[in-house]
């Protein structure tokens, strides 16, 4: 079965200083990967995803993620973050085909202080 | 194009009541989701519609929740009764038949609270 862990819940960041948020998963079969943003009082938004070929991927407002098989992670990076990044942001994961149901992590709440 | 819509955005009810939740999903978009998310937890999968037909409810708790897709277009959830453990948000999402791979369109959510 599948299973996706955020190893952060919460993560405290500055103004314009670089942040990880880290996402390992399990699943015995390909997969697909996501990372999800949910801004206070809003749903959730797609930030990017893998689902083959380069294993860095770039998505909106500057972040990007790199897939790692061996490791099973697919964290979650930016060079410089801004006060407008403070939200939760979830990893999933899809089975591989189109088909499959998205499974969410705990979620990691980033917080952004000037 | 119009996102996912879901209404109430609210709701407060007490235990053992009935509650009813509605979800309009983008024009077009096949596969309708409906997620529960406890605060502190990430989304749980409830629900997945493809047209009007059930395609998984294996973590429905049916005693008490039911959804329908009516001609394949909106949703509704209901749950009766309800429990002090039902508080949570309640997302609909969407996506092309098939396409669930691209990512899913979520609505902003009803938040449930049970006193």
């Amino acid at each position: 079965a599948q299973s996706v862990t955020q190893l952060d819940s919460q993560v405290p960041v500055f103004e314009e200083a670089p942040v990880e948020l880290r996402c390992n998963y399990s699943s015995s079969v390909s997969v697909y990967l996501f990372w999800y943003v949910q801004y206070p009082n809003q749903g959730l938004q797609l930030l990017l995803k893998y689902l083959s070929g380069s294993t860095l991927v770039k998505g909106i407002n500057g972040f990007e993620a790199e897939f790692n098989k061996s490791q099973t992670s697919f964290h979650l990076r930016k060079p410089s973050v801004h006060i407008s990044d403070t939200a939760e942001y979830f990893c999933a994961v899809s089975e591989g085909g189109s088909q499959g149901n998205l499974i969410f992590g705990k979620g990691t709440k980033l917080s952004v202080k000037p | 194009e119009a996102g996912v819509a879901q209404s109430p955005r609210y709701k407060i009810i007490e235990k053992r009541q009935s509650v009813a939740f509605w979800c309009n999903p983008i024009s077009g978009h096949a596969t309708l989701y409906w997620y529960q998310q406890i605060l502190g937890q990430g989304p749980k999968l409830l629900i997945q519609f493809q047209n009007n037909g059930v395609v998984d409810d294996s973590q429905l708790p049916k005693d008490r929740f039911s959804a329908e897709r009516l001609k394949g277009v909106d949703s509704t959830l209901k749950i009766q009764p309800a429990k002090l453990e039902d508080s949570a948000v309640y997302l609909c999402a969407s996506s092309l038949e098939g396409r669930a791979a691209l990512g899913y369109t979520f609505g902003s959510g009803t938040r449930l609270t049970v006193v």
